[in-house]
């Protein structure tokens, strides 16, 4: 399979707390993205971080690489309903024919 | 500046049928690359095509074809459909430069039903 690992595969949180979804990956990398998915339809491009970055802020969100276990993470703090969705990230890797490899998502839940 | 478009955006053919997908890219965007997404395998790359070349190439059989054109739009083609050829099919453009910073933007997709 292409796909990276991400945990947890859903999260369900209360409007105004903290959400952390995390993504593991197996190869070498250029960068890592993370995009959001509102049911179903095109990817709305959040961050990108590069691999000699460890952290990135943007907003509400923040994002954490870590190459030497090959993970990362992305925070988004304060939450709001309207960020009810699934977040993937995605690899772009060294040496690969492959464009992006995409963890398998995490289906965030905000409840007002 | 108009997003990445795509048409048709939902399209029902039957087994054994071909398809044909369409991608506008963003202006000045040269790369384009396509990607399939279902429940059972997730989000995978197809393929991504530059300057009208297939630049890179995901793990699908040849019934998976694409093309892109001189003015960066692009097609994609599925030849003898199978059921679990249905999917939503991802278009993502970007100005496809070698390094670190590619942003890959991407349209609203075509969901294909096979029946």
């Amino acid at each position: 399979s292409q796909q990276g690992e991400e945990d947890p595969q859903a999260l369900s949180i209360q409007e105004g707390e903290n959400a952390t979804m995390n993504c593991s990956y197996k190869t070498s990398i250029n960068n890592l993205q993370w995009y959001r998915q509102n049911s179903g339809r095109g990817l709305v491009h959040l961050i990108l971080i590069r691999s000699n970055e460890r952290e990135k802020h943007s907003g509400r969100l923040r994002v954490t690489l870590d190459t030497s276990k090959k993970s990362s993470s992305l925070l988004i703090t304060a939450s709001r309903a309207a960020d009810t969705a699934s977040y993937f990230c995605a690899t772009d890797p060294m040496d690969s024919s492959y464009k992006l490899i995409f963890g398998s998502g995490t289906r965030l839940l905000v409840r007002p | 500046k108009a997003g990445v478009t795509q048409t048709p955006r939902y399209l029902i053919k039957t087994r054994g049928q071909q398809v044909t997908l369409s991608c506008s890219p963003i202006s000045g965007h040269r790369s384009v690359s396509w990607y399939q997404q279902t429940p059972g395998q997730g989000l995978q790359f197809l393929f991504e095509y530059f300057s009208e070349t297939q630049r890179n190439k995901g793990n699908f059989p040849g019934r998976f074809s694409g093309r892109q054109f001189s003015n960066s739009r692009s097609e994609m083609n599925v030849s003898t459909l199978e059921l679990g050829d249905s999917a939503l099919y991802l278009c993502a453009s970007s100005f496809g430069g070698w390094g670190s910073t590619d942003t890959q933007y991407f349209g609203p997709g075509t969901r294909l039903t096979v029946l």
